[in-house]
């Protein structure tokens, strides 16, 4: 099993929907984050925790939200996608060492 | 914060010759200085890194140079072989930041046979 898994992945839902992007890790590590990456724009940072009780925006919060469930898992939600949306998504946690991230979901809003 | 610069954005060569890809970064706190490659559907995985006490470290076909005075470190390929093709992301991490990365815009390298 993968270190990081992230589901679904691949989804594409409508403008208006709330949609929820989910992610477990095995790796017992305490920091989780979710990226966003579009061509040209490299990985951005949405949300990280880095622990249960802990959560921080990242630089492109805004239309995003995030349930740390427990330390093993991470979910983003978007309360009501819009085109712009769009992007593929990464999960991630890290230890002090560095970052292991998930396989990605390939979101598109229509 | 901190800000990643990476070039070129898009690079190809020719079988067996040699990649260098750049990346610059602005706050001299940052210590420690990964690359990571992405493979077509597959996440961005670690291939090497390098702390802000070294100047370059080697890891087979893969090395990693820094240059702290001038805020640069590249990434170093030799005998490219088509598997290396993929994209390349360098990072900056600052020290008592709570491991927090920032990243560069990505590179993609097409190694042509």
């Amino acid at each position: 099993d993968a270190d990081v898994t992230q589901t679904p992945r691949n989804r594409i839902t409508k403008t208006g929907k709330r949609i929820m992007l989910e992610c477990s890790q095995t790796k017992g590590h305490d920091r989780m984050y979710w990226y966003r990456q579009d061509p040209g724009l490299g990985l951005r940072l949405i949300y990280y925790s880095f622990d249960v009780k802990d959560i921080n925006k990242g630089e492109i919060s805004d239309g995003y939200s995030v349930s740390r469930q427990a330390q093993a898992k991470f979910s983003l939600s978007l309360e009501s996608a819009i085109p712009n949306q769009t992007a593929l998504y990464f999960c991630a946690t890290s230890d002090l060492i560095g970052y292991t991230f998930g396989s990605g979901t390939r979101l598109t809003v229509v | 914060g901190e800000n990643v610069e990476q070039h070129p954005s898009t690079l190809s060569v020719q079988e067996g010759d040699s990649a260098v890809i750049k990346c610059t970064y602005s706050d001299s706190a940052s210590n420690y200085f990964p690359w990571y490659k992405q493979e077509l559907g597959k996440g961005p995985q670690l291939i090497i890194d390098i702390r802000s006490n070294v100047g370059e470290k080697k890891d087979q076909r893969i090395a990693v140079t820094l240059n702290k005075t001038a805020k640069h470190f590249s990434l170093h390929i030799t005998e490219t072989q088509p598997e290396d093709s993929a994209v390349y992301f360098c990072a900056a991490r600052k020290a008592n930041t709570g491991n927090q990365f920032y990243f560069g815009t990505g590179t993609s390298l097409t190694v042509i046979p």
